[in-house]
C-alpha cells in the first residue's frame, strides 16, 4: 500500500505571495491533518480534515487554510506568507476511529525568502 | 496545559541499549505513541501503547508506561547506526480530537 504522499517536496516564495501544499492520504483513510513543524516551536497541530470536513482546529492565524475533496486529498494554502512560515509541512493520515495511529507523509519544505 | 517532555540527546555505542524517556501531563490519554524521524523526512510511526497496558514489546522496541507518574519510555535493543534519528513521543490532544501533541524530540547518536 503507497504512504501517505505530499507534493512538492520543497518550495520557496517571497513574502507576502500564497502558496499551496497537497496531501494523499494512504487509500481507505478518511482522515487527514496537517502539522508544522520549527526548530523553535517543534511540530504544532493546524488542522483535520474528515468527509471534506474541518473537524478540529489549531492555534494558528486565518492565512492558514485547508480543503479536503471527495477522494479524501488534502490542500493546504497560506496566504500572506511571512519569514516565520518557513518550516516543513507534514500531513498525515488515519483511518476513522477513536485512537488510529497517524501515518505520516516526508513533508514539504516551504522557505520564505 | 497540555506538554510532553522529553530529554534532547542520547548517545550510545552500536550494540548497547537506549533509553528514550518521556513525561504527559494529560492523565486521561488513552495512546500514547513514539515516531521517528530521520533527516529529510516525515515521521514513522514506531509504535504505540494502549493506557491500560503497563509494556508493549515490538521486536527490538519495548515500551514501558507508568501511569501513575505519567512517565513513557522507548527501550531499543541491540542499537544500530541506522537507529541513530530523532525519537518524538505524542499524546493524543483530547481537547482537539485526533491532534497529537508532540515532545521536542530527542536526538539519538549511534557510534560505532
Amino acid at each position: 500500500k503507497a504512504g501517505v504522499t505530499q507534493t512538492p517536496r520543497y518550495l520557496i516564495k517571497t513574502r507576502g505571495q500564497q502558496v499551496t501544499l497537497s496531501c494523499s492520504p494512504i487509500s481507505g483513510h478518511r482522515s487527514v491533518s496537517w502539522y508544522q513543524q520549527t526548530p523553535g516551536q517543534g511540530l504544532q497541530f493546524l488542522f483535520e480534515y474528515f468527509s471534506e470536513t474541518q473537524r478540529n482546529k489549531g492555534n494558528f492565524p486565518g492565512r492558514f487554510s485547508g480543503r479536503q475533496f471527495s477522494n479524501s486529498r488534502s490542500e493546504m494554502n497560506v496566504s500572506t506568507l511571512e519569514l516565520g512560515d518557513s518550516a516543513l509541512y507534514l500531513c498525515a493520515s488515519s483511518p476513522d476511529g477513536p485512537n488510529q495511529p497517524q501515518h505520516f507523509g516526508d513533508g514539504t519544505r516551504l522557505s520564505i525568502l | 496545559g497540555e506538554d510532553v517532555e522529553q530529554s534532547l540527546f542520547l548517545s550510545v555505542r552500536e550494540g548497547d541499549s537506549s533509553v528514550i524517556n518521556c513525561t504527559y501531563t494529560d492523565s486521561s490519554s488513552t495512546y500514547l505513541y513514539w515516531y521517528k524521524q530521520e533527516p529529510g523526512a516525515g515521521l514513522q510511526l514506531l509504535t504505540y501503547i494502549f493506557s491500560n497496558m503497563d509494556m508493549k514489546q515490538d521486536q527490538r522496541l519495548t515500551v514501558l508506561l507508568n501511569k501513575k507518574d505519567k512517565h513513557l519510555s522507548l527501550r531499543i535493543a541491540d542499537t544500530q547506526t541506522g537507529d541513530s534519528a530523532i525519537y518524538f513521543c505524542a499524546e493524543r490532544d483530547n481537547q482537539a480530537g485526533t491532534a497529537l501533541i508532540f515532545g521536542k524530540g530527542t536526538t539519538l547518536s549511534v557510534s560505532s
